[in-house]
């Protein structure tokens, strides 16, 4: 089991484009979460989905979509870059009964 | 409210001290989970260990401890022998039974530095 993946692992955005991270898991997790982790703080959930076809906001939705057609992807697409949104993004995953979740080793992103 | 408090920052110590990693939460439900997890400077993270509301026993796994204690809302983790592999910031989080998201309230970190 290659467990979350998360691709790219860098990238550097001009003010204004649009990207998708892409974040997929081979564990058959019912449940899918991106985080945002600002430099040197903690993290902050910014939508999660608990099954295919079902997302909801988490508490820094802003600036974010995300979609859920299938049970292993979970991707987040930033529209409009903006600098606030430099960050690192964590996709997590976790089976439906166990609370603990399990992280993809993150996207390093920065908007300039 | 739902609430995850870390309130030491910064911990640094020498290599073979021993330390402990406070985190004190706060919750109105009856069943919960808390959780330790680990973030090295390569900056993955890693799940440590996830303890019951309903299971107080204490857990041991080589160096590392956790103390359960519900009377003061304590999940303290201990790390014995510390070797300058363990230097990373430790995150505890809460997750209530009642959320059917799962969602875990997160505490804001302790960076713990171990110098050789």
């Amino acid at each position: 089991n290659a467990g979350v993946t998360q691709t790219p692992k860098f990238r550097i955005l001009k003010i204004g484009q649009s990207m998708t991270l892409q974040c997929t898991q081979d564990m058959n997790h019912n449940y899918m979460y991106w985080y945002r982790q600002d430099p040197g703080m903690g993290l902050k959930l910014i939508y999660y989905s608990v099954g295919a076809g079902i997302t909801d906001k988490g508490e820094v939705p802003n600036g974010y979509n995300v979609s859920r057609s299938t049970t292993e992807d979970f991707p987040l697409r930033l529209e409009l870059a903006a600098p606030s949104q430099t960050s690192v993004y964590f996709c997590a995953s976790s089976y439906r009964g166990q609370h603990e979740q399990f992280f993809g080793p993150g996207t390093r992103l920065t908007v300039l | 409210a739902q609430k995850v408090t870390q309130a030491q920052t910064e911990i640094s110590v020498v290599e073979k001290e021993d330390v402990t990693l406070d985190c004190v939460y706060e919750t109105r439900d009856t069943t919960y989970y808390l959780f330790w997890y680990k973030q090295p400077p390569s900056g993955e993270l890693v799940f440590l260990i996830r303890r019951n509301s309903f299971d107080e026993q204490n857990e041991i796994s080589g160096r590392y401890s956790w103390n359960f204690q519900k009377s003061t809302s304590s999940f303290n983790f201990t790390i014995t022998a510390s070797q300058v592999v363990d230097s990373a910031v430790y995150f505890c989080a809460l997750s209530e039974a009642e959320d059917s998201n799962y969602q875990l309230i997160w505490g804001a970190g302790t960076k713990l530095i171990i110098k050789p």
